[in-house]
């Protein structure tokens, strides 16, 4: 069974652009999550998803990030505009609902310049 | 707010030996789940074990054991007969799912090193 797909693995950008990161988690999977890992902060979780319906987001640092789940396959998550202190990796993780694992994808790192 | 400590930054072990590492966390939920991950080089996050707070028994994997102690709010990892392939930042979580709330919260991580 195909993980979770998540796109580009790498991402460099310059300050100002906008960035979107791509996530599909693992078929019938219902719940997804957005995590962001940096050195200063390690992981922590921006938004979360149950239904495509965004449950959580108080973890979003701020109104430049947005994250939008139109379908039960896909997830994006936006950056407008990026800053160099949003260099991170981001994962995305899915799991079934109500259960409590979840399975991260590769991650992105995004660089921005 | 639920909170986890890794209180080891790194730690190394010779092949073929056991190691463990060290986990405490802070809550006041009486459900819940820990869970241990490992990233490798690759970044990439891999589940090694999860246990759930209402089970007495320590959860096993193969090789990997934890030692769950609830009332001391401690969860470590034991790794016996340790690979190079072990070589890899290790995260302790907790989760717990009251109400919607699913989110993971991790430690800041153990970097653990296997020597031939």
């Amino acid at each position: 069974d195909a993980g979770v797909i998540q796109s580009p693995r790498h991402e460099v950008t310059e300050m100002g652009q906008e960035v979107t990161l791509r996530c599909k988690p693992i078929s019938g999977h219902n719940s997804l999550f957005w995590y962001r890992q940096t050195m200063m902060r390690g992981l922590e979780l921006l938004i979360y998803f149950n239904n495509n319906v965004p449950i959580d987001d108080s973890g979003m640092p701020e109104d430049r990030f947005s994250a939008k789940m139109p379908n039960a396959s896909f997830s994006t998550l936006k950056i407008q505009p990026s800053e160099p202190r949003d260099s991170a990796v981001y994962f995305c993780a899915s799991s079934l609902r109500y259960q409590a694992t979840q399975y991260f994808g590769p991650g992105t790192r995004l660089t921005v310049l | 707010a639920q909170t986890v400590t890794q209180s080891q930054p790194e730690m190394s072990v010779q092949e073929a030996e056991t190691v463990t590492l060290s986990c405490t966390y802070d809550t006041s939920e009486s459900n819940y789940y820990l869970f241990w991950y490992k990233q490798p080089p690759s970044r990439q996050m891999i589940l090694v074990i999860r246990q759930e707070a209402y089970k007495q028994q320590n959860a096993t994997e193969n090789r990997f054991s934890v030692n769950f102690q609830k009332a001391a709010k401690s969860f470590s990892l034991k790794i016996s007969d340790s690979q190079l392939g072990d070589t890899a930042m290790y995260f302790c979580a907790f989760m717990s799912p009251g109400g919607s709330n699913y989110k993971l919260t991790f430690g800041k991580g153990t970097l653990l090193t296997v020597n031939p």
